[in-house]
């Protein structure tokens, strides 16, 4: 069964303090890797899509890197107004080529602090 | 241009009645998904549009579910006889089915039940 969890729950920084959020997968076979930041009381945001093992996207002070079993989200010197949840989510692949859905962990709350 | 949009933002309903909610996608987005996210839980798959093809239901929780698309744009999700446990946030989002991004879902700001 494919699976997604997410680590740690929540994070707390003081503004300029780098660290990662961690996504750890199981699929049959991966299609792709999303990130989404989801601000409260708001939909879903898309950030990065990652599609094979060694694969890296930036944006800002996000970067995303992909290995075969899990991604990081490295945030490098975070201000406040990147505080948010950061969910990651799979599209496996099976016999019949693409799923239609994406299979979501349950994110990871990030507080920064200034 | 205008992203997904949902409506209403807010519904507060009795336990039995029927609700519906209502998804306008991407203009020119073919494909066309429902999302439910429960308090403390990740977003789950109900249903998948595309195209004239036959939805995808295998994410729908119960017969009292139900989704249609009229024209392949606007859809709406109908819930009968709501439950507690219905209460939740439903989120769409549309996609493109061409191009580089081709398999990047973009979500509306969603519609929050509560079913007392």
């Amino acid at each position: 069964e494919d699976q997604v969890t997410q680590s740690p729950e929540a994070l707390r920084l003081q503004e300029g303090e780098s660290s990662s959020l961690n996504c750890s997968y199981t699929v049959s076979g991966l299609r792709g890797l999303f990130w989404y930041r989801q601000d409260p009381g708001k939909g879903p945001e898309f950030l990065f899509t990652l599609y094979s093992a060694g694969e890296e996207k930036e944006k800002e002070r996000l970067k995303a890197t992909l290995t075969k079993k899990e991604s990081f989200l490295h945030i490098t010197a975070p201000k406040p107004e990147d505080s948010a949840t950061y969910l990651c989510a799979v599209q496996s692949m099976n016999y019949g080529g693409a799923t239609n859905k994406l299979i979501f962990g349950t994110g990871t709350l990030l507080a920064v602090q200034p | 241009g205008a992203g997904v949009s949902q409506s209403p933002s807010n519904k507060v309903t009795e336990k039995g009645k029927d609700v519906e909610l209502r998804c306008d996608p991407i203009s020119g987005h073919t494909a066309l998904y429902w999302y439910r996210q429960s308090l403390g839980q990740g977003l789950e798959f109900l249903i998948y549009f595309q195209g004239n093809s036959a939805p995808d239901k295998s994410g729908l929780p119960s017969d009292r579910f139900s989704a249609e698309r009229t024209g392949g744009s606007v859809s709406t999700l109908t819930i009968q006889r709501t439950q507690q446990e219905d209460s939740a946030v439903y989120l769409c989002a549309s996609r493109s089915t061409w191009g580089l991004v081709a398999d990047t879902q973009y979500f509306g700001p969603g519609t929050r039940l509560t079913v007392l």
